[in-house]
């Protein structure tokens, strides 16, 4: 069963306007989530990270939100950009594989295309 | 960039043959991860460690065995590669227990014919 799930496997975006993406989790236990940007041929990337304490977390063009209640968060990215589109993968920490490594458990990642 | 190297970049193996994937870091992380990336499977864990000749498995563990002699090198083998395990093999560290960001390598894209 996946723990992390990424619904929208695609998204595209006209460049200018705003990009969401969006992250289910069903392991309650999680309390640390994380998005990473990966482009083809390279490893994945640190982008923002949020922990359950908090239901909104900023850096630059981009926010992630979290409904703790709803078990989601989502990625906001504004405005978007060409060099944006990548594949874009929600991680959270705890639960089954976590324990006190609080290993990342990944999304499947949602690709994303900024149109210019 | 955070100072992480994986060995081989690619690599084309035959059936049956073991295979050894070997990670270096210079950041002096304790932790370190393997992931494997799959189409429509995302990034996996495989196996990790959280210190020097301490590791535990992961979600797909299976097939792999990993050591980790000094902080800087985990190594990651397939005792007899099968052809299900043809994918890219992701490293990552971390200096906690990953509630901050982990940092991965550029990737090792195995192929098993």
């Amino acid at each position: 069963d996946q723990q992390v799930k990424q619904n929208s496997p695609s998204l595209s975006v006209q460049e200018g306007r705003i990009s969401i993406l969006n992250c289910d989790y069903t392991n309650s236990m999680f309390d640390y989530f994380l998005w990473y940007k990966k482009y083809p041929a390279e490893g994945p990337t640190f982008l923002i990270s949020i922990s359950s304490i908090k239901d909104k977390n900023e850096d630059g063009r981009f926010t992630v939100f979290l409904n703790k209640s709803a078990k989601h968060l989502s990625l906001h990215i504004v405005p978007s950009q060409p060099g944006d589109s990548a594949v874009y993968f929600c991680a959270a920490s705890g639960g089954r594989y976590g324990g006190s490594q609080g290993n990342l458990i990944f999304g499947k990642g949602t690709k994303l295309s900024v149109k210019p | 960039d955070a100072g992480i190297t994986q060995s081989p970049r690619h690599k084309v193996t035959e059936t049956g043959t073991p295979v050894t994937l070997r990670c270096h870091q210079t950041e002096n992380h304790r932790y370190m991860y393997w992931y494997r990336q799959d189409p429509g499977h995302g990034l996996r864990l495989i196996h990790y460690s959280y210190g020097v000749k301490d590791t535990d498995k992961g979600e797909v563990s299976d097939g792999y065995s990993v050591s980790r002699s000094k902080t800087e090198d985990f190594l990651l083998t397939l005792e007899s590669a099968t052809s299900s395990q043809t994918s890219v093999y992701f490293c990552a560290i971390s200096d906690l227990i990953m509630n901050t960001e982990a940092f991965f390598g550029q990737g090792t894209r195995l192929t098993v014919v």
